[in-house]
């Protein structure tokens, strides 16, 4: 069955420091999406991704935040200068339409950044 | 924004016990979508529900949406020792300029002690 991947599984970083994290997500998917769950709370939308373009974000995606599909394949969340704050889980998700068309969204089974 | 509250935060049951977590929308939702993650996994999709006052069964789980699409429940029967993880709804808000963002409840953290 396809599944949605991401790599790194675990990011440590310095605080100011800039990571991005990966992520393949289902080849005939069309929409794309970043999540983020800190440690025993909900998880939390970042930013939707269409047709090479964000289509929505939360305002927890300021500018420190960018999102690339850069080869029709991987898609990647950029964090250019990490704060303590940003430590969480980061799920990656993709779906073939939209969730208010009633599609799922399959979730990859994250990244863990830790910003020290 | 979109509010989506989630009860109780934690349920401790006896294996063999019944479970039900509850959510409420400030909003009507175009569908509700439940996950289950289990310690340390990603959220895995269960089931959606679309249809006013729709209610559909996997097994042991029962899923209702009410009849003004802002509330969910999920009901466990019988809970097992498989069951435990937490238990997220998912809003899609209804509207046709949304791209598909889903705004997660707290979530319902289940024990199941054998």
């Amino acid at each position: 069955e396809p599944e949605v991947t991401q790599t790194p599984s675990h990011q440590v970083t310095q605080m100011g420091q800039e990571v991005i994290l990966r992520c393949v997500p289902i080849s005939n998917h069309l929409y794309f999406y970043w999540y983020r769950q800190i440690l025993g709370q909900k998880v939390e939308f970042l930013v939707s991704f269409y047709n090479n373009e964000i289509s929505e974000k939360s305002e927890i995606f300021d500018d420190q935040f960018s999102v690339e599909r850069p080869d029709g394949s991987n898609f990647t969340l950029k964090i250019r200068s990490t704060k303590l704050e940003d430590s969480a889980m980061y799920f990656c998700a993709s779906s073939p339409r939209p969730a208010n068309r009633a599609y799922e969204q399959y979730f990859g089974p994250g990244t863990r950044l830790t910003v020290t | 924004g979109q509010q989506v509250m989630q009860i109780p935060q934690y349920q401790h049951v006896q294996e063999g016990e019944d479970f039900t977590t509850y959510c409420n929308s400030s909003t009507t939702l175009s569908n509700i979508q439940w996950y289950k993650q289990r310690p340390g996994g990603h959220p895995v999709f269960l089931i959606q529900l679309v249809k006013s006052g729709e209610v559909k069964k996997q097994k042991r789980l029962t899923f209702q949406f009410g009849e003004a699409k802002k509330n969910s429940s999920l009901h466990i029967t019988a809970t097992q020792t498989t069951d435990v993880g937490t238990y997220f709804c998912a809003a899609a808000n209804a509207g046709g300029t949304s791209y598909g963002k889903l705004t997660f409840g707290q979530g319902t953290i289940l024990t199941v002690h054998p």
